[in-house]
């Protein structure tokens, strides 16, 4: 099974701040998402990328941008982070050949003050 | 766009009854694939078992779906609950009418199976 991890687990952030969440995986995936969990809304995609150094914009991408310097690294950059953001934030990969089935990390919960 | 709804926001049952997770879906594309993704408390959500074939049984793990294309369902049942089956439960799409496999997920059904 995949392996992905994501740091910090766990951040407290100030409103207006930069925040980075970090994502590495180590199973040579090609695919790369970041999700948001808020509960009532599920799971929704902001960020994707399927080749290091390039980025896809998913279903909820504003406010965020996202970084892929390399197959097994995927950031998460909330350049000004606002009350909204406070989430818990997965990230997830999938195999280029089994694009279907995607292999989640822990996930990381943010709150913003 | 396509969509996923799931009309159970909270299930409670009583271990031992059978559970039953509606779950409808919007898409133009003619074979989408199907997900049942499961959540413990304090974990990511891990795939339970997909379908991508129309009128086809899938089981995995005691929990089984029937992907319905004609009435646009895959409801995810199993004969009987167990404490360990209380999780959040999501529902998920996936086809290529974005251009790649992206997976479109339900709001989640919250099960809590009770002694």
């Amino acid at each position: 099974e995949a392996a992905v991890t994501q740091s910090p687990r766990s951040k407290v952030a100030v409103t207006g701040g930069k925040v980075t969440l970090s994502c590495h995986q180590t199973n040579n995936h090609d695919y790369m998402y970041w999700y948001r969990q808020d509960t009532g809304h599920g799971l929704r995609l902001i960020h994707y990328s399927y080749v290091a150094d390039s980025t896809e914009k998913g279903d909820i991408p504003d406010g965020y941008k996202a970084s892929r310097p390399s197959q097994e690294n995927f950031s998460l950059i909330l350049e000004l982070a606002s009350l909204s953001q406070t989430a818990v934030y997965f990230c997830a990969s999938s195999d280029r050949d089994n694009q279907d089935t995607q292999y989640f990390g822990p996930g990381t919960r943010l709150l913003v003050l | 766009g396509d969509s996923v709804t799931q009309t159970e926001g909270l299930v409670t049952l009583t271990e031992g009854l059978p559970v039953m997770l509606n779950c409808t879906y919007q898409t133009i594309y003619s074979n989408p694939f199907l997900f049942w993704y499961v959540q413990h408390l304090n974990e990511s959500p891990r795939l339970l078992l997909k379908s991508f074939t129309d009128n086809k049984r899938t089981e995995h793990q005691g929990f089984h779906a029937t992907l319905h294309k004609s009435s646009s369902s895959f409801h995810l049942q199993k004969s009987s609950a167990q404490l360990s089956d209380s999780a959040l439960y999501y529902c998920a799409l996936s086809d290529l009418s974005s251009g790649s496999w992206q997976l479109i997920f339900g709001s989640g059904t919250q099960l809590t199976v009770m002694p």
